[in-house]
Parts: C-alpha cells; sequence; structure tokens
C-alpha cells in the first residue's frame, strides 16, 4: 500500500513571504516516483515537479523550489516571495513501481497569498 | 493539439439515475485514472485501468463502474447506488511509471 500525507490542510501568508508545503509518504517500493501539483479555482491540476526516488537532489525553478529527503520519507516545497497568484491548493502524488501505475494523491494544503 | 477531455463540464442528475461520465485522451497513454474531490477534500481514487480491457477498483469505487473498450477512452457511470454522487469528477492519463499524469477539467456532478 502507498500513502501520501499533507498534514497542513491551509496556510495563509501575505505577499512577499517564503511558505513551506510539507509531504510524506508511505511506500514499499524501493523504485517510485514523487510529483507536485497545482489546482487553481479552474479546477485542472497542473504539473509541476516530478522526481524520482534515486535522485535525491534538490530543485530549483524561479521561486520554487523542492527538498526531497528519503531520510525522512518528505518531499516539501518551499516558495519564495510568495505572490497572490500562487493561491490555489497544492497536492504531492506518488506512484511506487509495484503499485502498477497507481497514482496516490495526498490530501492537498490549500494556499492562501493576501496582498 | 494532445490532451485529455472531459465532458460536460456541469452535469445535473436527479436521484435514482444513472448517469455517464466522458474521458477522452489523444496521448496514447496506456493508463487512465478517475477522481472523486469533495469540498475543500483531497483527490480519492475511484477506478484506474493500466491497459485497454482492464481496471482496476480504488479505493471508492462502490457505486461506480467503467469500461475501457479503447485506449483513448474510459468513462464512469455513476450508479443509483452511489449514495452521495454530488462532487467534482477528474479523469487524468499517464504513459510510462516516471512520467506525470495530465489532467481534464474536471466534471462538476450534482444531483438535483
Amino acid at each position: 500500500a502507498q500513502k501520501v500525507t499533507q498534514a497542513q490542510t491551509e496556510i495563509s501568508v501575505v505577499e512577499k513571504e517564503d511558505v513551506t508545503l510539507d509531504c510524506v509518504y508511505e511506500t514499499r517500493d524501493t523504485t517510485y516516483y514523487l510529483f507536485w501539483y497545482k489546482q487553481p479555482p479552474s479546477g485542472e491540476l497542473v504539473f509541476l515537479i516530478r522526481r524520482n526516488s534515486f535522485d535525491e537532489q534538490n530543485e530549483i525553478s524561479g521561486r520554487y523550489s523542492w527538498n526531497f529527503q528519503k531520510s525522512t520519507s518528505s518531499f516539501n516545497f518551499t516558495i519564495t516571495a510568495s505572490q497572490v497568484v500562487d493561491s490555489a491548493v497544492y497536492f504531492c502524488a506518488l506512484s511506487g513501481l509495484n503499485a502498477g501505475n497507481m497514482l496516490t494523491f495526498g490530501g492537498g494544503t490549500r494556499l492562501m497569498v493576501k496582498p | 493539439d494532445g490532451g485529455i477531455t472531459q465532458s460536460p463540464k456541469y452535469l445535473f442528475r436527479k436521484e435514482g439515475q444513472n448517469v455517464t461520465l466522458s474521458c477522452e485522451q489523444n496521448l496514447n497513454h496506456d493508463a487512465m485514472y478517475w477522481y472523486r474531490q469533495d469540498p475543500g477534500q483531497g483527490l480519492r481514487l475511484i477506478y484506474y485501468s493500466q491497459i485497454v480491457n482492464d481496471f482496476q477498483k480504488g479505493d471508492i469505487a462502490e457505486g461506480y463502474s467503467v469500461s475501457r473498450e479503447k485506449k483513448e477512452s474510459f468513462p464512469l457511470t455513476v450508479t443509483s447506488a452511489q449514495k452521495n454522487p454530488t462532487a467534482f469528477y477528474l479523469c487524468a492519463s499517464k504513459g510510462q511509471m516516471n512520467t506525470e499524469a495530465f489532467f481534464g477539467q474536471g466534471t462538476r456532478l450534482t444531483v438535483v
């Protein structure tokens, strides 16, 4: 079985603050893939990043960065200098090799960035 | 353009009726998924299919049925056995294991 936990259901920050969204996962697979998606008010999920279990390098893309730590089974997402347009629901997801191609999502974190 | 299309965007159903949500993709993906999202909630897996003519139940399959007769299509039927069907339904498709899933725009189903 595989599981993803996003303990923060809702976060509110003021524009220009940095914010970190937590993601903790469980899987028995040694090969697995982690994903982050953004869901704006329109509802459609937008892919942000993919990481495989053999690549623990952190990644930065503009104001976004991701910290993958296998030792703590975490894949956290940080937005630097947040903007109002970052307001959305963010989902972390997991796909384990032995789970076929089943894709399991966390409960999501609603981020509200206030001007 | 390649993508995944869900229809209709909004759907109203009377209690006791079955209704079918459409999901079509032209990305040549083998895997397709149906998720349900309730207000303020995460995505819960209803059914998924890894290949044509095969599908597996997800966490909340009761009251739903699917078919996968073609690679491009994965329709979801919400049956009258589903006690609380009002929700936002998202369909997704995915290629190989190490690739991301692509999502449709969703169907908002309301029981009236």
